[in-house]
């Protein structure tokens, strides 16, 4: 398995950026690092994936170390959109997503 | 396109009583998946079906049965309801199993006396 650990919980003033960090020490060479949210009450939704390199997409940004054990979902501007639970998950091959209890944002006004 | 739709929003139930969870993705996605999300927890695998005619238990399957019913539809059944069940129950749907992008539905909150 690629244990992940995440801050419980992370806060951030409105207009701000915001890195939620994240390390998985264990994940193997081929497998992509997925990031999703949980809006408060709404089901999870994909953010944004990446296997090496930086990648970027109209909701954020991720950032991948060099030797694959951490990552960092980057977003450029907060907005109290944003506050939800916020989840790395890298899968293990064909493996079903485990989804922990993730990062809780809360973004303030 | 409506993604991933779930039937009901919500639902009570009292212990013993059965009932079945419908979901419906209009995606043309082969795999499908049942989670269940308790109070403050991250989101556990119940069943999941890689394709039509398939499914497969996931982590916590005891108390429920499922059927894949077409490549749309995946419903999750209770034979006979406990309080342990009580918890919100999504539904989710991928192209290939696991390895994309799972799109989910907005929920069934259901509650077991």
């Amino acid at each position: 398995d690629a244990k992940t650990t995440q801050p419980n919980s992370m806060e951030s003033n409105e207009e701000e950026p915001v890195h939620l960090p994240c390390n998985h020490s264990t994940i193997s060479g081929t497998d992509y690092i997925h990031w999703y949210r949980q809006l408060p009450s709404q089901g999870p939704e994909y953010v944004i994936h990446g296997l090496t390199s930086n990648v970027n997409n109209r909701m954020a940004s991720l950032a991948i170390a060099e030797d694959r054990k951490s990552s960092t979902l980057i977003l450029h501007r907060a907005t109290l959109r944003d506050a939800a639970v916020y989840y790395c998950i890298p899968p293990v091959g064909n493996t079903p997503l485990v989804f922990g209890k993730g990062t809780r944002l809360s973004v303030i006004a | 396109n409506a993604g991933v739709t779930q039937t009901p929003k919500f639902q009570v139930l009292k212990t013993g009583q059965s009932m079945t969870l419908q979901c419906a993705q209009d995606m043309n996605h082969n795999s499908m998946y049942w989670y269940r999300q308790d109070p403050g927890m991250g989101l556990r695998l119940i069943y999941y079906s890689a394709s039509e005619g398939t499914t497969d238990k996931g982590e916590v399957p005891n108390g429920y049965n499922v059927s894949r019913l077409n490549k749309r539809e995946f419903s999750l059944r209770l034979e006979s309801a406990a309080p342990s069940q009580t918890s919100v129950y999504f539904c989710a749907s991928s192209h290939r199993q696991f390895t994309d992008t799972q799109y989910f539905g907005p929920g069934t909150r259901l509650t077991v006396l």
